[in-house]
């Protein structure tokens, strides 16, 4: 079936970086899309922007650019998600999810991986 | 502050009828598709809405789905307690080029 699987949780400490993997399964990796959503504790959910896996050509949402990076790689299936220069405020669980297709305005998103806890603490 | 706008919250008791509304704009929901979905706790999002008013194969007829100008509203009938959860809607927003939510309607079903 098509799944996205996302890496485990992560504690690291201010100033520090994070790669959160997402890895597909069950379809033909390029033809779709991946978006990445965070959602801070006990808020909603906001759209960081995504990656059009055909190309490797990433879009960046307001608010994301410069410390957020979203790569490929298409061997293995896999998205990441890079964050550097880890703030407090960057605490959230982090989401990767298919679009319906791999250029803008799709009209669904599914399935989505399960999520990624990223913890920055000293 | 989210581009569309949901009730925070919302309740009902077992068996009866809610409807969610996701106010926008006509960049937004005017003019794209809106898709829900259903965040049980401790969970991801899941699909529940597509394309304004389909539902992915699992997904009961008792949720449904519909589009008027620049609202959408999501309805739940037979309410039962496994129901519980946040739903959000969510569209393309044509002017800013970025995929938009509602902040989210936490149901209770008491």
């Amino acid at each position: 079936q098509v799944q996205l699987v996302q890496s485990g949780s992560e504690l690291k400490n201010p100033g520090a970086s994070v790669r959160v993997s997402c890895k597909a399964s069950g379809y033909t990796f390029t033809d779709y899309a991946i978006n990445w959503v965070r959602q801070a504790p006990g808020q909603g959910l906001e759209w960081m922007g995504w990656i059009n896996t055909k190309t490797g050509n990433p879009t960046y949402a307001q608010g994301f650019t410069g410390r957020f990076v979203f790569s490929l790689d298409t061997s293995v299936n896999t998205a990441y998600l890079q964050i550097s220069s880890l703030k407090a405020e960057d605490t959230a669980v982090y989401y990767c999810a298919r679009p319906n297709w791999n250029f803008p305005g799709w009209r669904w998103s599914d399935p989505w991986g399960q999520g990624t806890l990223v913890t920055v603490s000293s | 502050q989210s581009v569309l706008t949901q009730p925070p919250s919302l309740s009902a008791a077992p068996g009866q009828k809610v409807t969610i509304s996701c106010s926008g704009s006509s960049s937004n929901i005017g003019n794209n598709f809106v898709s829900w979905y259903q965040q049980l706790p401790g969970t991801a999002p899941k699909l529940l809405i597509f394309e304004n008013n389909k539902r992915p194969s699992g997904i009961p007829d008792r949720f449904s789905g519909s589009k008027s100008g620049t609202s959408a509203t999501l309805g739940i009938t037979g309410l039962q307690t496994g129901d519980e959860a946040d739903y959000y809607c969510g569209t393309w927003d044509s002017s800013l080029s970025a995929w938009v939510f509602g902040g989210g309607t936490k149901l209770t079903v008491l």
